[in-house]
C-alpha cells in the first residue's frame, strides 16, 4: 500500500516569513495529493490539492508543487500570519478502484507555529 | 448545508465497556471513511464503507472493532471491551459517489478510556 512521509514534524517561523513542508510517497500510481489544515480540537480541512497531471498550483498565499519522477510534493505558504498556526497534513490517494475510491493515506503531520 | 456530523464529540468509558461512535455524512454523500488519530500523530485509515457495504477494512484491528453503514441512519464505529490504548480521536469523513478526491471531515469524537 501507499506510504507517505512528511517533514519537518515541527516548523517555527516569524510572521511574514515563508514556510515549506515536504512529503514523499511510495506508490507511483497515486494521482491525487491534498493538503489539510487541522486546528486544535477540530477536524482536518482541505486547503489545496494537486493532481498528477499538474506540476504546480497556487491559491493566494498557498502553493503546492509536485514532482512525479521523484515522488515528492511540497506545500509553500508565503507571508505567514499567526492564524496560519496549525497542524498540516499531506496525503496521497490510493490508486485502486477508480474515481469512486477515495481512501487517502496521510503523512505524520507538521506543527506550524507562526510567531507575531 | 450541514457538514459531516459526528457524535458524541467526547466519550469517556471504563476499560471493558463498549464505545459507539456515530457519523452522518454530508447530504448526497454515500461513501464514509473512519480514521483514528492518536495524540500527536497522524490520521490512520481504519475502514471505508458505502451504504450497506464494507469496501476496505484493512486498517481496522481484527478484534473488538466493527463498523457499519446501514441503508438508513448514520455510520457507526463500534469498539467492544475498550482498553486504554483505544483512547484517541476518531474522525469520520465522507465523499460523493463520484469523487473529485476531497474527503470532508467531521469534527471528530474523542474517546477517553479510564
Amino acid at each position: 500500500g501507499e506510504n507517505v512521509e512528511q517533514h519537518p514534524s515541527t516548523l517555527s517561523v516569524q510572521e511574514g516569513d515563508s514556510a515549506v513542508i515536504k512529503c514523499t510517497y511510495s506508490d507511483s500510481a497515486s494521482n491525487y495529493f491534498p493538503w489539510y489544515k487541522q486546528e486544535l480540537g477540530k477536524g482536518p480541512q482541505l486547503i489545496i490539492d494537486i493532481r498528477s497531471n499538474v506540476g504546480e498550483k497556487k491559491d493566494q498565499r498557498i502553493a503546492v508543487t509536485l514532482n512525479k519522477t521523484a515522488k515528492h510534493f511540497s506545500l509553500h505558504i508565503t507571508e505567514t500570519q499567526p492564524e496560519d498556526s496549525a497542524v498540516y497534513f499531506c496525503a496521497a490517494r490510493d490508486s485502486a478502484g477508480g474515481t469512486s475510491y477515495g481512501k487517502l493515506t496521510f503523512g505524520q503531520g507538521t506543527i506550524l507555529t507562526v510567531h507575531p | 448545508n450541514a457538514g459531516v456530523m459526528q457524535n458524541p464529540r467526547h466519550l469517556v468509558r471504563r476499560r471493558g465497556q463498549e464505545a459507539r461512535l456515530r457519523c452522518s455524512p454530508m447530504k448526497g454523500h454515500s461513501h464514509v471513511y473512519w480514521y483514528r488519530q492518536l495524540p500527536e500523530e497522524g490520521l490512520k485509515f481504519m475502514v471505508y464503507l458505502q451504504k450497506e457495504n464494507i469496501i476496505d477494512e484493512s486498517g481496522m484491528p481484527k478484534e473488538r472493532f466493527s463498523a457499519e453503514f446501514p441503508k438508513e441512519g448514520p455510520s457507526i464505529l463500534r469498539i467492544q471491551q475498550v482498553v486504554r490504548g483505544d483512547s484517541a480521536a476518531y474522525f469520520c469523513a465522507s465523499s460523493p459517489p463520484i469523487s473529485t478526491g476531497e474527503l470532508f471531515f467531521g469534527e471528530g469524537s474523542r474517546l477517553t478510556v479510564l
